[in-house]
């Protein structure tokens, strides 16, 4: 069965330093989506991207951050000067269409560590 | 804005046990709710959802009904097994008149553990 993948699993880095999270959608799939989640707190939605465009951000989504299709296969999100309240577990989803018929898939997720 | 809350864990059940896992919601506009599972080391996996008021979503033996007048979407299972060891995440999503990209919002999660 297909599915999102993501690496690294585990990304420890310092603070101030840039990070890039990778993540290989489902093939066919048109839509991807960044959410993250803080330990002990809730999943929380950052980005979605469509065509090669963000559709939609969150308040969370601030100029540190940016997210790109560089080929036709990675996804990826990238934090320019990561601080330590980045630190958090990402994940990635992809879905086939958009809309509530139609299932986002996630990946395993990547553990950031900032220190 | 819209929030999800559900019952914090983690809950501790012996096999056969009946699970239920409440989930709580306030949203803008009308929501479609969802349960994802995570077994470890493994992504967010849909388990069920329900796109309209009184429609019962079900999988694998887990059912939530979605009731629009108590706003809740309580997940349960008349006998857990020790395979079912995961957490749990209700979720909805609302759609826009212009469609958005139906980002999912999410509950804090709950880890259930049976045991033999």
């Amino acid at each position: 069965e297909p599915e999102v993948t993501q690496t690294p699993s585990h990304q420890v880095t310092q603070m101030g330093q840039e990070v890039i999270l990778r993540c290989v959608p489902i093939s066919n799939h048109l839509y991807f989506y960044w959410y993250r989640q803080i330990l002990g707190q809730k999943v929380e939605f950052l980005v979605s991207f469509y065509n090669n465009e963000i559709s939609e951000k969150s308040e969370i989504f601030d100029d540190q951050f940016s997210v790109e299709r560089p080929d036709g296969s990675n996804f990826t999100l990238k934090i320019r000067s990561t601080k330590l309240e980045d630190s958090a577990m990402y994940f990635c989803a992809s879905s086939q269409e958009t809309g509530v018929g139609y299932e986002q898939y996630f990946g395993p997720g990547t553990r950031l560590t900032v220190t | 804005g819209n929030s999800v809350t559900q019952m914090e864990g983690p809950v501790t059940l012996s096999e056969e046990a009946f699970l239920t896992i409440n989930c709580t919601y306030t949203a803008t506009g009308y929501p479609s709710l969802f349960w994802y599972v995570q077994y470890p080391g493994e992504g967010l996996q849909l388990l069920l959802k329900a796109t309209k008021a009184d429609d019962k979503g079900s999988n694998k033996g887990f059912e939530a009904t979605y009731r629009k007048e108590t706003t809740s979407f309580h997940l349960e299972k008349g006998s857990v097994q020790v395979s079912d060891s995961a957490v749990y995440f209700c979720a909805l999503s609302v759609s826009y008149s212009g469609a958005g990209s139906y980002q999912l919002t999410f509950g804090k999660g709950t880890k259930l553990s049976v045991i033999p």
